[in-house]
């Protein structure tokens, strides 16, 4: 079975800053899609960035990239030039290519911290 | 853009009382699916449902069970509530798994059982 790992309970950034949230997970399947999702406190859960695991190239969304390795089984987020609306909690979640239609897998969360 | 809307917020309710959770979409996605939220433990898959009547067990449906009569509507039901069953509970849609979308989600109810 697939799992999904967020090793980051916490993190904290000052504004205008740069940080990386951290994922890896673990499946046998070769093609598959991962994403990162955000979920602000009382908000609605909403996508930030997807990767498909056939496409070498990172993906990237305004101030949101990610670092995909692979052969590491890792799929960690950058957030270039935080801001205070970036303070949320993120998930990080798997998606199988063949899987049962459509069900994500989803890391623990981390809760990111934005100081002024 | 898709909208997944949940009926209420925030929800008490009594130990042993049934309890009927909705949630509505409006962009006639084929999958639904329902997630209990709690601190430490991510987002865990009750059900999902892929068409119209049709479910699924997700990774943990001890104690609830769900209805879709309709396309745009999957509800969640809580037989008998009990106390570990007050949680975070979130709605989600997506159309069928050949398209690379991703889930589309509700703004969450709170329920607490007391």
């Amino acid at each position: 079975a697939q799992t999904v790992t967020q090793s980051q309970p916490e993190m904290s950034v000052q504004e205008a800053e740069t940080v990386t949230l951290s994922c890896t997970y673990d499946t046998s399947e070769s093609d598959y899609y991962l994403f990162w999702y955000k979920q602000p406190p009382s908000r609605q859960m909403i996508l930030v960035i997807r990767q498909e695991a056939y496409k070498q190239q990172n993906a990237t969304e305004n101030r949101f990239s990610v670092n995909f390795q692979k052969a590491a089984k890792s799929f960690s987020l950058k957030i270039s030039d935080s801001q205070l609306g970036d303070a949320a909690m993120y998930f990080c979640a798997y998606k199988g290519y063949g899987g049962s239609q459509g069900n994500l897998i989803f890391g623990k969360g981390t809760k990111l911290s934005v100081k002024p | 853009d898709v909208k997944v809307t949940q009926s209420s917020r925030y929800l008490v309710k009594r130990t042993g009382e049934k309890v009927f959770l909705e949630c509505v979409q409006d962009m006639d996605h084929e999958n639904m699916f329902w997630y209990r939220q709690d601190p430490g433990l991510g987002l865990r898959l009750i059900y999902f449902s892929y068409d119209v009547k049709m479910k699924e067990k997700g990774d943990i449906p001890e104690g609830y069970s769900v209805s879709r009569e309709k396309k745009e509507r999957f509800s969640l039901i809580l037989e008998s509530a009990s106390t570990n069953q007050t949680s975070m509970y979130l709605c989600a849609s997506s159309p069928p798994d050949r398209k690379n979308q991703p889930q589309h989600f509700g703004d969450g109810t709170r329920l607490s059982i007391l």
